[in-house]
């Protein structure tokens, strides 16, 4: 079965800084997705970034870039310029051919001013 | 457009009672999923819809869950019997069959089990 670690229940970080959130994964498959998820306060699941498993660039949408390390099963996530507004719940999930979404514990990120 | 929905927002019932939760999928979206979301368990898939039909319903976690889908639109996941550890958020997703690495989700329900 394929499950997804993230190792860092809490981070905080400061406005306008750099953070990484960490996520690693194991599968025996080659093809998959990786992604991360944002949940504020509110519950609502959002879509941050998703990355093919097929494709060696980095994804990045704006703020966010992602570290894919595919050899170690590695998916983090960076958030540039960090605003008030990133802070929530990050989960980093993985999807095999299929449907199905496998979630890590997720991370608390704090921003603070 | 309009998101996916979920109703109720929150419900508390009573150990023993039936509860059933609502989900409206985004318009035109034909894979719908539902999730559960608790302290214990983290988030965890529990059901996968395509159409009406379940092909994947790996995740209920016991004979009292089921879920179904009418119309290719509207599903309902229903508890019998809740117990105690039913209380978690149910999420619901959808997304466009051909992008089904692409799931929206909805705002979710709380459910409460006294």
């Amino acid at each position: 079965a394929q499950t997804v670690t993230q190792s860092q229940p809490e981070m905080s970080v400061q406005e306008a800084e750099t953070v990484t959130l960490s996520c690693t994964y194991d599968t025996s498959e080659n093809n998959y997705y990786l992604f991360w998820y944002k949940q504020p306060p509110s519950r609502q699941m959002i879509l941050v970034i998703r990355q093919e498993a097929y494709k060696q660039q980095n994804a990045t949408e704006n703020r966010f870039s992602v570290n894919f390390q595919k050899a170690a099963k590695s998916f983090s996530l960076k958030i540039s310029d960090s605003q008030l507004g990133d802070t929530a719940m990050y989960f980093c999930a993985f999807m095999e051919y299929g449907n199905k979404l496998v979630f890590g514990a997720g991370t608390i990120l704090r921003v603070k001013s | 457009g309009a998101g996916v929905s979920q109703s109720p927002s929150n419900k508390v019932t009573e150990k023993g009672k039936d509860v059933e939760l609502r989900c409206d999928p985004i318009s035109g979206h034909t894979a719908l999923y539902w999730y559960r979301q608790s302290l214990g368990q983290g988030l965890e898939f529990l059901i996968y819809f395509q159409g009406n039909s379940a092909p994947d319903k790996s995740g209920l976690p016991s004979d009292r869950f089921s879920a179904e889908r009418t119309g290719g639109s509207v599903s309902t996941l229903t508890i019998q019997r809740t117990q105690q550890e039913d209380s978690a958020v149910y999420l619901c997703a959808s997304s466009k069959w051909e992008e089904h690495n692409e799931q929206f989700f909805g705002p979710g329900t709380r459910l409460t089990v006294l």
